[in-house]
């Protein structure tokens, strides 16, 4: 099974920081990776796809790189409804796996 | 508009049953593959298990070691989580999603939740 290494698993930042999250797989995943965000008490929001091809309606201070097996989701400037919980997820073979998750907290 | 509305969560006692239902609408229910993902309480998200089109490929997570059935119903355009020998650890939020993952998962339901507990 391929194991998604996600850091770090929290960090704390102001509003219009640049906050940066990565994701290791255990092994080649193409670019299958999705990025999610989850705020308390709602169901997961698609980020990205495939690595860095941005959902329709999200904002652009978003974005998702891709390097070998490391996969970076990048906010350019943190606003206040950025703050949640992310999750990578690796769409590249089953069992589908997800990333421990990264709760971005208020500094 | 997508929608995906689960329902038959619940307390249940430690080796119950429970089946949990996906009914949706918004859509051709046929056309798309679909999944259930969990969320234990506090805890990250884990994906459980797969269902193609027809019905004819199913995964499931190896946590799972054979006590959940995924099935569905075009006819009924609903799916299915037939749970089984249910344990206290499998107490999380139960979500219904459409599509296959490299596609990313745009469509979620709200979850129920299952408890299992004496």
């Amino acid at each position: 099974d391929i194991q998604m290494t996600q850091s770090p698993s929290s960090l704390s930042a102001s509003v219009g920081d640049r906050v940066t999250i990565t994701c290791r797989a255990s092994q080649s995943i193409s670019t299958y990776l999705n990025w999610y965000q989850q705020k308390p008490g709602k169901g997961p929001k698609l980020l990205i796809s495939v690595a860095s091809s941005l959902q329709t309606g999200v904002p652009s201070r978003f974005s998702g790189s891709a390097s070998g097996t490391f996969f970076t989701l990048t906010i350019s400037s943190l606003q206040p409804e950025d703050f949640a919980t992310y999750y990578c997820q690796e769409a590249y073979t089953m069992p589908l796996t997800f990333g421990g998750g990264t709760k971005v907290e208020n500094k | 508009e997508v929608q995906l509305v689960e329902s038959g969560g619940g307390l249940v006692q430690p080796g119950g049953s429970l089946r949990l239902s996906c009914a949706a609408s918004g859509f051709t229910f046929s056309s798309y593959d679909l999944n259930w993902v969990r969320q234990a309480p506090g805890k990250g998200l884990e994906w459980l298990s797969y269902i193609s089109t027809t019905g004819d490929t199913r995964y499931y997570a190896d946590s799972l070691k054979g006590r959940f059935t995924i099935s569905r119903d075009n006819a009924k355009n609903s799916l299915y989580l037939q749970m089984n020998s249910l344990r206290a650890e499998d107490t999380a939020v139960y979500y219904c999603v459409r599509d296959r993952a490299s596609s990313g998962w745009a469509y979620w339901g709200q979850g129920t939740l299952v408890t299992v507990s004496s």
